[in-house]
């Protein structure tokens, strides 16, 4: 069936430390991959995109690698801060047809320990 | 500039009612999207609309409906409620159909069926 998910449902790290959260997509059709952050009590908040003819896109501290044979979805964010504890999301939209629709993943719980 | 607006905040309802949502977006989004979020899982898509007419459905029954109004604000309704029901239903507003990278989350609204 159709979904994309996520190998880890938590992940602890020091403040400092590198995090990488994974995401599995079973989708071939998927074109466009977002990450998104949910604090507790607020709606999720974008992260940062990939499209499917890249492999790699860097943001602020944040580094998406998209890799299309095993059909997997990475986030690293850099020096992990208190302020990144939330649950992450990665979502993916099909494109094309008339049918707009974004499917996301089940998320991470990401604690970050001072 | 005000974000994603929603109300009401929270909501109780018994089986078998019928509830409405509203959903007012950024100033100059005309795409707006709806989500079902239970807890500890990922926002599931309902709905998206892009001027006043349905563009993206998820797979939702028939007692799951929205409009959109000339002011590009919007409601979600839900008949005959169901236990499973109860969900965070997040708003998300975006300028253009599909631009999904400048899609924005409201706070949603939090509905308990009993």
């Amino acid at each position: 069936g159709e979904s994309v998910g996520l190998h880890l449902p938590t992940l602890s790290v020091q403040e400092g430390d590198n995090s990488i959260i994974n995401c599995a997509y079973s989708n071939s059709a998927s074109d466009y991959f977002i990450w998104y952050k949910q604090e507790s009590g607020k709606g999720p908040q974008f992260i940062i995109d990939i499209r499917s003819n890249m492999d790699k896109r860097q943001g602020q501290r944040v580094t998406v690698l998209l890799n299309k044979t095993v059909k997997h979805l990475s986030l690293q964010i850099a020096a992990t801060q208190p302020g990144d504890s939330a649950v992450y999301f990665c979502a993916e939209n099909r494109g094309g047809g008339s049918n707009y629709k974004l499917t996301f993943g089940k998320g991470t719980l990401l604690t970050v320990n001072p | 500039d005000a974000g994603v607006t929603q109300s009401p905040t929270h909501l109780i309802k018994t089986r078998g009612q019928h509830v409405t949502l509203r959903c007012s977006p950024i100033s100059g989004h005309k795409s707006v999207s709806w989500y079902q979020q239970v807890l500890g899982q990922g926002p599931q898509f309902i709905f998206q609309y892009y001027e006043k007419e349905e563009r993206g459905r998820g797979n939702f029954p028939d007692r799951f409906s929205a409009r959109q109004f000339p002011n590009y604000s919007s409601e979600l309704n839900v008949n005959a409620l169901l236990l499973g029901d109860s969900a965070l239903y997040l708003c998300a507003s975006s300028p253009e159909i599909g631009s999904w990278d400048e899609q924005f989350f409201g706070p949603g609204t939090r509905l308990t069926v009993l």
